[in-house]
C-alpha cells in the first residue's frame, strides 16, 4: 500500500516565478492538506482540500492556491515566489471524518528561493 | 502568544533513559492531540492521537492530555539510538466543529546516545 507520494522532491525557483508543486495522497484517503515547515519550525497549515473544494484555510496570502482532482491527487501552486517562501511543503492525506486527527504526511517538496 | 508551545531542546539522553516530551497550548477548543515523529529532511510520521484527556499507550510509548493544565506530554520508555530525531505535538479542534487543521509546536530534537 503506497504511502503519501509528493513530487518533486527538491525544486529551486527565482525570485518572481511560479511554481506547482505535486501529491497523490493514500489509498482510501479523499482529503488533502498542504503545510508549509520552514527550517526550526514546526508546520504550517496552507489549507485542506475535500471533494474537489478548499475546505479550510489557513492564514496564507492568495498566492497560494490549490487544487483537487477526481481521483483526490492535489496540486499546490506559488505564484509571485519570495526568498521567504523557501521551505520544506508537506502533503498529508486522511479519510472523511477521521481528518481533524488521523493526517499522514508525505516525504515533502524542498523549495529553495533564490 | 502562540496557540502551542513547545521547548525546542535539544535533548541528549542515554540509551535506556525514560524521556518525557511535554507541550502546552492556549487554544480551550482543542479536543484532539496528536505526535508525530520527524527524521531530518522527511515527513512527520504519526505516532498516536488521544482525544480530549486521559492517557494512551503504544508500546514504548504513552501520550496524556491534561485539558484543565492545557499541558500534553509523550513519555519513551527504554529509548533507543533508533529514537533519535523531531518530536512535533500538534492539535485540531473537534470535527463536529468543522476545524481540520493541525496546529503544530515547534519540535523538540531528541538524541538518544548509545
Amino acid at each position: 500500500d503506497a504511502g503519501v507520494t509528493q513530487s518533486p522532491t527538491h525544486l529551486i525557483k527565482t525570485r518572481g516565478q511560479q511554481v506547482t508543486l505535486r501529491c497523490s495522497p493514500k489509498s482510501g484517503h479523499d482529503t488533502v492538506s498542504w503545510y508549509q515547515q520552514a527550517l526550526g519550525q514546526g508546520p504550517q497549515f496552507i489549507f485542506q482540500y475535500y471533494e474537489e473544494e478548499e475546505r479550510q484555510r489557513g492564514n496564507f496570502p492568495d498566492r497560494f492556491s490549490g487544487h483537487q482532482f477526481p481521483n483526490y491527487s492535489s496540486e499546490l501552486n506559488v505564484n509571485a515566489l519570495w526568498l521567504g517562501d523557501s521551505a520544506l511543503y508537506l502533503c498529508a492525506s486522511s479519510g472523511g471524518d477521521r481528518s481533524s486527527y488521523e493526517q499522514y504526511f508525505g516525504p515533502g517538496t524542498r523549495l529553495t528561493v533564490t | 502568544q502562540k496557540e502551542v508551545e513547545q521547548d525546542p531542546g535539544p535533548l541528549s539522553v542515554p540509551e535506556g533513559a525514560i524521556v518525557s516530551l511535554n507541550c502546552t497550548y492556549s487554544n480551550s477548543a482543542f479536543q484532539y492531540f496528536m505526535w508525530y515523529r520527524q527524521y531530518s529532511r522527511k515527513g512527520p510520521e504519526l505516532l498516536m492521537y488521544t482525544y480530549s484527556s486521559g492517557n494512551k499507550e503504544d508500546g514504548r510509548f504513552t501520550a496524556q492530555v491534561d485539558k484543565s493544565s492545557k499541558y500534553i506530554s509523550l513519555f519513551i520508555r527504554d529509548s533507543q539510538p533508533s529514537d533519535s530525531a523531531t518530536y512535533l505535538c500538534a492539535m485540531s479542534g473537534n470535527s463536529g466543529g468543522s476545524n481540520y487543521k493541525l496546529t503544530f509546536g515547534k519540535g523538540t530534537l531528541l538524541t538518544v546516545n548509545p
